[in-house]
C-alpha cells in the first residue's frame, strides 16, 4: 500500500487566496483526520470522519475552515480566505476500526505558509 | 476535559545514555495509549501502544513504556540512545471501546549528541 497521501506537500500562497488540501486515506480505512502542528500549539485535531461522515469538527478554528469527504478514498480541507497565522504542516491520517488497531496512520504533510 | 501531558519539551542526551519521558494523562475511563516519533523532516510513526494486558510494553528500535494506572503516566524508556533517535516524540491517548478521536501531548523534542 502507498499510505496515505498528501498533495501538495507544500503550498505557499498570498493573504485571502483560497487554499485546498488535498488527502487520500489507506484503502480500506474507515476514518481519516486532520491536524495542524505549529511551533506554539503542536498537534492539533482540526476534523475527523468515519464512513466518509463528519464526527467531530470542534478543532475548526473558525468558518473560514471547512472539510469534506466526498468519497472513502478522498477528502479535503479548504482554507477561504487563507491568513498569515494559518501557516502550519497539515497531516492527514487515517486508520481502521478493523483487528482493533485504532492505529493512525499519518500522511508526509503539506507545509502551508501564507505570506 | 481531556489532556496529556509531556513534561518535557526539549531533551539533550549524549549516546548511550539512558533515556526517560514522562507522559501523564487526564481520563475518566479506560483508556488507550500511544508513543509516536516523528524525525525531522518526516511523518508521526507509531513506536507503540497499549490496550491491555501486560502494562510494560515493548515497542520498534528498543523502546518501551510502562503503564502505571494509578499514576495516570505512560512513560517512554529506552536504555541505550543513539544519534539516530533525534526526534519528536509524542505521547497520545484515546477511550478504549471503539472510540477513534486521539488527543495528542505538545511533544518533547530530542536531541542526541555523538
Amino acid at each position: 500500500d502507498a499510505g496515505v497521501i498528501q498533495s501538495p506537500r507544500h503550498e505557499v500562497t498570498e493573504m485571502g487566496q483560497e487554499v485546498t488540501l488535498r488527502c487520500k486515506p489507506i484503502s480500506g480505512h474507515d476514518y481519516l483526520f486532520w491536524y495542524r502542528q505549529t511551533m506554539m500549539r503542536g498537534l492539533e485535531l482540526l476534523i475527523y470522519f468515519n464512513n466518509n461522515v463528519p464526527i467531530d469538527d470542534s478543532g475548526m478554528p473558525e468558518d473560514r475552515f471547512s472539510a469534506k469527504m466526498p468519497n472513502a478514498s478522498f477528502s479535503t480541507l479548504k482554507i477561504q480566505p487563507s491568513e498569515p497565522r494559518d501557516s502550519a504542516v497539515y497531516f492527514c491520517a487515517s486508520s481502521s476500526t478493523s483487528g482493533g488497531s485504532y492505529e493512525q496512520y499519518f500522511g508526509p504533510g503539506t507545509r502551508l505558509t501564507v505570506t | 476535559a481531556q489532556s496529556v501531558s509531556q513534561h518535557n519539551h526539549h531533551v539533550i542526551l549524549s549516546e548511550a545514555a539512558s533515556l526517560e519521558l514522562g507522559c501523564n494523562y487526564s481520563y475518566g475511563g479506560t483508556v488507550n495509549l500511544f508513543w509516536y516519533v516523528q524525525y525531522p523532516g518526516q511523518h508521526l510513526q507509531l513506536l507503540l501502544k497499549y490496550f491491555s494486558g501486560d502494562p510494560l510494553v515493548k515497542g520498534i528500535k528498543g523502546f518501551e513504556a510502562e503503564f502505571i494506572k494509578s499514576k495516570f503516566s505512560f512513560n517512554l524508556r529506552k536504555p541505550s540512545v543513539q544519534w539516530s533517535d533525534t526526534a519528536e516524540y509524542f505521547c497520545a491517548v484515546s477511550l478504549s471501546g471503539g472510540y477513534q478521536k486521539v488527543t495528542f501531548g505538545t511533544g518533547t523534542k530530542l536531541q542526541v549528541i555523538p
